[in-house]
């Protein structure tokens, strides 16, 4: 079935680079997604690339989707304090109507 | 741009009684509207999504049943509360082929 795979945890120094990985299962997933969220509050849409592409950049994020491997990754430049949260890696379903298959989420933990 | 409400934000209740929440959604007309739920540290799970008035998919089978009385008003709710029921609940809309957007979510506590 689909599945979507994210390490749980990652550490980084503030002002370095911090890149979180994601796998998935289904080959057919139109979309991929990246969502952050923050203590107690809702999941922040902050990027997400068509599957047809390499790679999305969008300011300080760089989206690289490997769809061979079926690895997407969000690469966060110079990572500030205020970037600490979970983010959410997501697929969209061959289910239809826009479903999404999410990940359990890494936590990003930056200091400094 | 669509905005989603969500009410309340908290919400404390025993085991057993009923549960009512309510998303609404503005800025956008027929959308799809989904209910999320994520255990603490977890992931999120689907557990509803509807596709227009009175249309509910379930994902998962549960204590838990959806409502869409109006284009753009989402209802979660449960005869009786179980202990498994707690947990952060997230409205979720979309149009078309957009990306998901989430309201603040519900955080509910059974006692």
């Amino acid at each position: 079935g689909e599945d979507v795979e994210q390490s749980l945890f990652l550490s980084v120094r503030e002002g370095d680079s911090s890149v979180i990985n994601c796998t998935y299962t289904d080959s057919s997933s139109t979309y991929l997604y990246w969502y952050k969220q923050e203590p107690g509050a809702g999941l922040q849409l902050l990027t997400y690339i068509f599957s047809n592409m390499d790679m999305k950049q969008d300011q300080r994020l760089t989206v690289l989707l490997n769809k061979k491997d079926k690895h997407l990754s969000l690469r966060i430049a110079d990572t500030q304090t205020g970037d600490s949260a979970i983010y959410f890696c997501a697929e969209s379903s061959t289910g239809g109507y826009n479903k999404l298959i999410f990940g359990a989420g890494t936590r990003l933990a930056v200091h400094p | 741009s669509q905005t989603i409400h969500q009410w309340p934000a908290t919400l404390v209740q025993p085991v057993g009684s009923p549960l009512s929440l309510e998303c609404t959604v503005e800025g956008t007309s027929n959308p799809n509207l989904y209910w999320y739920r994520q255990a603490a540290g977890r992931g999120l799970q689907l557990l509803f999504y509807s596709v227009g008035i009175g249309q509910i998919s379930s994902e998962v089978p549960q204590n838990l049943s959806a409502s869409r009385p109006q284009d753009r008003q989402f209802i979660l709710s449960s005869k009786k509360l179980l202990l498994s029921d707690s947990g952060f609940y997230l409205c979720a809309c979309s149009g078309g082929n957009q990306p998901q957007h989430f309201g603040d979510g519900t955080r509910l506590s059974i006692l």
